[in-house]
């Protein structure tokens, strides 16, 4: 099956820096997708991004689907912004069946 | 709010016993997925219900069993739990739109312990 891998595993911030966060993948893929797990669990899906850039705030998204890899950025990085990063992609083609990563757990201090 | 909710948020069980973790949406979204997430490690499929009607396996199905109760509910049964089914349980629900593409929105988790 699809292998997705997310680098670096941690990352320690101050309030205001930046920080790219990236995630490579075995196979192609038809959806790549970021979620944030916050410090107490809640998990939130950040974006769809099959391929190209998308932008929601302070974070953006880009995949570059020909070359197997997403990155997604954080600006101006928050307290609220700390918790784990995970990045999944289809298993088998299924769009049903995301295969996670390991994630990035970001900590921003204040 | 709208969302998905997941019962119990806790769960103490002794090995051999059983119990159903309960999930409902009301999104109106097609599919529904239960996950579980060890410690260090990303989210892992156990079931999905791609639309009402229909369950399938994930990643980790063994010791599992599901039901797609109707479009809003889908359950997940531990008939004899063991100590490898300590984890944190999610419930998700997802839908396509061509706007925002694949959508999922998440439970927050139950907590399950076998001792």
């Amino acid at each position: 099956g699809i292998q997705v891998e997310q680098s670096p595993p941690d990352l320690i911030l101050q309030e205001g820096a930046n920080s790219t966060l990236r995630c490579n993948f075995s196979d192609s893929v038809n959806n790549l997708q970021w979620f944030h797990q916050n410090p107490w669990g809640q998990l939130i899906n950040l974006f769809y991004i099959p391929s190209g850039t998308k932008q929601n705030g302070r974070l953006s998204a880009t995949t570059v689907a020909t070359e197997r890899y997403s990155l997604l950025y954080i600006s101006s990085s928050q307290t609220t912004d700390s918790g784990v990063y995970f990045c999944a992609a289809p298993a088998g083609g299924s769009n049903y069946k995301l295969t996670f990563g390991k994630g990035t757990l970001l900590t921003v201090n204040p | 709010n709208a969302g998905v909710t997941q019962t119990p948020k806790f769960q103490v069980l002794k090995t051999g016993q059983s119990m159903t973790l309960q999930c409902a949406q009301d999104m109106n979204h097609n599919s529904m997925y239960w996950y579980r997430q060890d410690p260090g490690m990303g989210l892992r499929l156990i079931y999905y219900s791609a639309s009402e009607g229909t369950t399938d396996k994930g990643e980790v199905p063994n010791g599992y069993n599901v039901s797609r109760l109707n479009k809003r509910e889908f359950s997940l049964r531990l008939e004899s739990a063991a100590p490898s089914q300590t984890s944190v349980y999610f419930c998700a629900s997802s839908e396509y739109s061509s706007a925002v593409g694949y959508g999922y929105t998440f439970g927050s988790g139950t907590r399950l312990t076998v001792v």
